[in-house]
């Protein structure tokens, strides 16, 4: 139990395009999802909090009309990339919270060409 | 400010060898304490945490880890390693379960 799918597992687009990252809880409601990202040999760095109906709560230092994220369900959270940049390819993770533990999704590598 | 230090980027074992992997944090109070296992394809899978109470944790796949306040580490060990843990180790620390702040990762390779 408690499986995170992400897709696509990974993407390539073109400089000014956006692209739509989904974070899925498959067998569980999740109120909470959580955004990261991880720089080639780096930690992984908290994006955003997703919560369900709600706006979601962005780090310092990340732009939210550039990373869109929207939790319109209890099982889905997505993450758009929006004029997507060179700069902006990563590998992003997402990752749903139940009953106070986070459950990771595979990732999605992400790459601006 | 709240930082992670996992000073072994790569660490090479043999297989049936011990293990210690290093976690060291900064932190204003005691933290929640995580190590998390990071398989190619694979989400990050929870190996144990550490709350309060008893200093030693057991976790899944035979891991543990012993919290020590004096030298605010948690690192992670295993009396025998397998094969199948080579993979990308990370610790993680948080105030509460929510908002975690990760380590750089210790990538775990196993010789037969």
């Amino acid at each position: 139990g408690a499986v995170v799918s992400q897709h696509p597992s990974w993407v390539i687009c073109k400089s000014g395009t956006s692209v739509k990252i989904e974070c899925r809880s498959l067998d569980f409601q999740a109120t909470t999802m959580f955004w990261y990202r991880q720089f080639p040999k780096q930690s992984l760095m908290l994006m955003a909090t997703s919560n369900e109906g709600s706006k979601a709560t962005y780090e310092q230092g990340v732009e939210k009309d550039k990373f869109l994220i929207n939790h319109a369900s209890l099982t889905l959270s997505t993450l758009t990339v929006t004029s997507a940049h060179p700069e902006d390819s990563s590998f992003y993770i997402c990752s749903a919270a139940r009953l106070g533990e986070q459950f990771f999704g595979p990732g999605t590598r992400l790459t601006v060409l | 400010a709240q930082s992670v230090t996992q000073p072994d980027i790569h660490i090479t074992v043999s297989e049936g060898a011990s293990l210690e992997l290093r976690c060291n944090y900064s932190y204003g109070a005691t933290p929640y304490l995580f190590w998390y296992v990071q398989s190619p394809g694979q989400g990050l899978q929870l190996l144990l945490k550490y709350f309060s109470g008893d200093t030693l944790v057991q976790g899944i796949k035979g891991f543990e880890a012993e919290f020590k306040r004096s030298q605010s580490s948690f690192n992670l060990r295993k009396p025998s390693v397998h094969w199948s843990d080579a993979a990308e180790y990370f610790c993680a620390v948080g105030y509460n379960t929510d908002k975690l702040i990760f380590g750089t990762g210790t990538r775990l390779q196993v010789f037969p």
